[in-house]
């Protein structure tokens, strides 16, 4: 079964507002948490990445907030682009393997 | 330097019929992986290796076996498809030490069990 629990499943926004995509996740023993992101026909490709050291980690337009007492994670892509259109999974390490959830779709609306 | 590189990138099988799906990577990586993506399903393991001659089950390892001669192959098989193996397929591959860096996707491959 999953390990990862990702909402919602799909959403849609207006350029330049804000995506909010939520992961929770199992009892892990690796502190590691990224994002991918996946355009149609291609393979998904490392965004960003968080180690639950910190609460936060902003990459551009991109943050990850981390709840390590809640075991939660999200990803925030403000000021959404119609180049933002893409699927994104939240992941969680368990022994050597990744776990991902399953997948919330963003369509940004010009 | 091409990274990950699957084949083929379309496939139709009968029911019954077998088939290799090859992936390679040309990285050193010593950590390999398969994964099916089915529509709200995400992305699930199916087997993975760390390492030329160590390989072992991930979530839904039914139906498909795998092997690790080398490095740089890690090809997954279908021995008898089913349409439930109607999925895209991604393989993927990273360092073994670093097993909270990145995972690198090859670029998947469709295949339609009819």
């Amino acid at each position: 079964q999953q390990q990862v629990k990702q909402s919602p499943q799909s959403l849609i926004v207006q350029k330049g507002g804000i995506s909010i995509i939520n992961c929770a996740y199992e009892n892990t023993a690796f502190d590691y948490f990224p994002w991918y992101q996946q355009f149609p026909g291609k393979g998904p490709a490392l965004l960003i990445a968080i180690r639950p050291d910190v609460s936060e980690k902003k990459e551009g337009r991109f943050t990850i907030s981390f709840n390590k007492s809640a075991k939660q994670f999200s990803l925030h892509i403000m000021d959404s682009q119609p180049g933002d259109s893409a699927t994104y999974f939240c992941a969680a390490p368990h022994d050597y393997k990744l776990s991902f959830g399953a997948g919330t779709t963003v369509t940004v609306r010009a | 330097n091409a990274g990950v590189t699957q084949t083929p990138k379309f496939q139709v099988l009968k029911t019954g019929q077998s088939m290799t799906l090859q992936c390679a990577q040309d990285m050193n990586h010593e950590y390999m992986s398969w994964y099916r993506q089915d529509p709200g399903m995400g992305l699930r393991l199916i087997h993975y290796s760390v390492g030329a001659g160590i390989t072992d089950q991930g979530e839904v390892p039914n139906g498909y076996n795998v092997s690790r001669s080398t490095t740089e192959d890690f090809p997954l098989r279908l021995l008898s498809a089913a349409p439930s193996q109607t999925s895209v397929y991604f393989c993927a591959s990273r360092k073994i030490r670093d097993f909270n860096e990145k995972l690198f996707f090859g670029s998947g491959t469709q295949l339609s069990v009819l």
